[in-house]
Order: structure tokens, then C-alpha cells, then sequence
């Protein structure tokens, strides 16, 4: 079992719609989870972080934690055709990367 | 403030060459970070590099191999190239390495061994 599963997708909405994206994890002992946005032919960006189980929000982007389930989730809410990049979850220090899910907001 | 280089940007060699890959971080910033992207196995860490010593090493063979220098900058060199290591190098900094510190990510080298 790899240490983070993340659906690779594509994954194509309509502008305004709300996405989810979602990771599983492994190892229980993990503790900073992060999401990071990669634009095609550009390094990854970071999106958000957190360390502990719950939600964190910033403007349209929620992130959402829980450690009972090993399970985040990243939510976009209004989606516009600017989000579309592939998306990467990211677990603890040294990171370990999701393989990312190729998303495709349509206008 | 200027954000993590890496060059060259694009290479291309042959097996059984050598490749040396260069990376400067963030003005500061004290631990470098190299990972390789391919489709099939995503982005995988290689090795962290702080103080100019290694602390972190990933899950890859010998022929991949790092250093870094008293001004923070970093080279990772690959030995023996292998078709296989056809890929993205992404080297990111940040502050210190230590615990959870926002890493930044250059724009990569793409390497291509034919």
C-alpha cells in the first residue's frame, strides 16, 4: 500500500461548480498535510497546510482533515478556469506527494 | 524577492552519461530539497540538504547524489544515466527543514535520456 492514494482523475467541471479532491493515507503518525497546485510546465505552489484534524478555510479553498479516517480533502468552491492545474496532496517532512489530480474547470 | 532557480532548464543526454543539475534558493533560505515528477510515479523525494549536509535521503540508488554549498546553492548529479531517469527535477527551499516550514518549489529541470 503506497503511503498517500490520491485519484489521478481527469477531473473536468463547469466554472462555478464545487470540486473535491481527496487523499488517503497510511501511516497514522503522519502530522502536516498540505495541498499544493501545480500550472503545467511550473513547480508546485502551496495551496494550504495543516497539522491538525478539522477544516481550514481561504477564500474559496477549504481544506479538511480528518485523522480517524486517514483521509483530506481539498474543496474549491466556484470554480473558475484559472484552477485549472493539477492539484497534489502532501504529507509530513520530507514530503510525500500524492500523484496529483489533473483538474479542468470549463467555461 | 527572487524565487528558487534551477538550471539549465532543459537537457538532454544518453545513457551512461552524467548529468549535474543546479539550484538556488530563496535569498535566506538554508535547507534545499530535490524530488524527481514522472507520470507514472508522481513526485518522489530524493534527498534534503541543510548547512550543506545531507539530513534527509529518499528511497533512491547510489547513482543519485547531491551536495550543497556554503551559500545555500545546490547541485544534485546523476551518475550512469538510465532511461528510466527521464523526468522533472524540482528542487525547493525553505527557511530551515526543520519540522514544517513552507517549501518552495523551482520551476524544474526537465531531463531527458535517450
Amino acid at each position: 500500500q503506497k503511503e498517500v492514494e490520491q485519484d489521478p482523475g481527469p477531473l473536468s467541471v463547469p466554472e462555478g461548480a464545487i470540486v473535491s479532491l481527496n487523499c488517503t493515507y497510511s501511516n497514522s503518525a503522519f502530522q502536516y498535510f498540505m495541498w499544493y497546485r501545480q500550472y503545467s510546465r511550473k513547480g508546485p505552489e502551496l495551496l494550504m497546510y495543516t497539522y491538525s484534524s478539522g477544516n481550514k478555510e481561504d477564500g474559496r479553498f477549504t481544506a479538511q482533515v480528518d485523522k480517524s479516517s486517514k483521509y483530506i480533502s481539498l474543496f474549491i468552491r466556484d470554480s473558475q478556469p484559472s484552477d485549472s492545474a493539477t492539484y497534489l496532496c502532501a504529507i509530513n517532512t520530507p514530503l510525500v506527494f500524492g500523484k496529483g489530480t489533473r483538474l479542468s474547470v470549463i467555461a | 524577492k527572487a524565487g528558487v532557480t534551477q538550471t539549465p532548464r532543459y537537457l538532454i543526454k544518453t545513457r551512461g552519461q552524467q548529468v549535474t543539475l543546479s539550484c538556488s534558493p530563496i535569498s535566506g533560505h538554508r535547507s534545499v530539497s530535490w524530488y524527481q515528477q514522472t507520470p507514472g510515479q508522481g513526485l518522489q523525494f530524493l534527498f534534503e540538504y541543510f548547512s550543506e549536509t545531507q539530513r534527509n535521503k529518499g528511497n533512491f540508488p547510489g547513482r543519485f547524489s547531491g551536495r550543497q554549498f556554503s551559500n545555500s546553492r545546490s547541485e544534485m548529479n546523476v551518475s550512469t544515466l538510465e532511461l528510466g531517469d527521464s523526468a522533472l527535477y524540482l528542487c525547493a527551499s525553505s527557511i530551515a527543514g526543520v519540522s514544517y516550514n513552507e517549501q518552495f518549489f523551482g520551476p524544474g529541470t526537465r531531463l531527458t535520456v535517450l
